[in-house]
């Protein structure tokens, strides 16, 4: 079956240090990988995406996220991160024959101590 | 502003009963999307609609019903047939690059 997986439910990080979030994905092609973030009762804002060419991709808040085709890995990285970024981060797959159907993964929540 | 709004931000239900929730953009999306988002359970999509007067059912549709009659509006029901109907619900549109989420409502039956 076709399946998103984000294997870390949560992850503590201290404010400054460095905050990588692994998103692992089963679909037979190439889909578009998406990143969201959502603050507590709110909904989701993007945070950047993937659909083709180059392989490490920029978006807001200071997140990049790179593309591995050979792991089918599509992970999310802020060099160093800032109490702001504590929230729920959802990894999202878009088969690219469904044109915008998500599938999305379980989710990791980040906490951020001083 | 362009956006999606959401109505009500909470909604108490006693068992038996229907609701609507309201979902409404001006972003002149064509498709619209429901999810239902339960702790440690990500996202899950109950309808989801890609040109006004139709709609599909997605992985949870079960217990929901919707309508579309015009582009800027996705009602979703939850009917007293959902078993398990407490949860955040997620309204979502899109354009051929990016969904763009609503507020949520918190359902809660009691």
């Amino acid at each position: 079956a076709q399946s998103v997986t984000q294997p870390d439910i949560h992850i503590t990080v201290s404010e400054g240090a460095s905050l990588e979030l692994r998103c692992n994905y089963s679909y037979g092609a190439t889909p578009y990988l998406f990143w969201y973030v959502q603050s507590p009762g709110q909904g989701l804002q993007l945070l950047l995406k993937y659909f083709s060419g180059d392989t490490l991709v920029q978006g807001i808040k200071g997140f990049e996220a790179e593309f591995k085709r050979s792991q089918s890995s599509f992970n999310l990285r802020k060099p160093s991160v800032h109490w702001s970024d504590a929230a729920e981060y959802f990894c999202a797959v878009d088969e690219t024959d469904s044109w915008g159907k998500l599938q999305f993964g379980a989710g990791t929540q980040v906490v951020v101590t001083p | 502003d362009g956006g999606i709004t959401q109505s009500p931000k909470y909604l108490f239900r006693k068992e038996g009963q229907n609701v609507t929730l309201s979902c409404e953009q001006n972003l002149n999306h064509d498709a619209m999307y429901w999810y239902r988002q339960d702790p440690g359970q990500g996202l899950r999509l109950i309808y989801y609609s890609q040109i006004v007067n139709d709609f599909q059912k997605g992985d949870i549709a079960e217990g929901y019903s919707v309508s579309r009659e015009k582009k800027e509006s996705f009602p979703l029901t939850v009917t007293s047939a959902q078993k398990n109907p407490t949860a955040f619900y997620l309204c979502a549109s899109s354009d051929r690059n990016e969904q763009f989420f609503g507020p949520g409502t918190r359902l809660t039956v009691l």
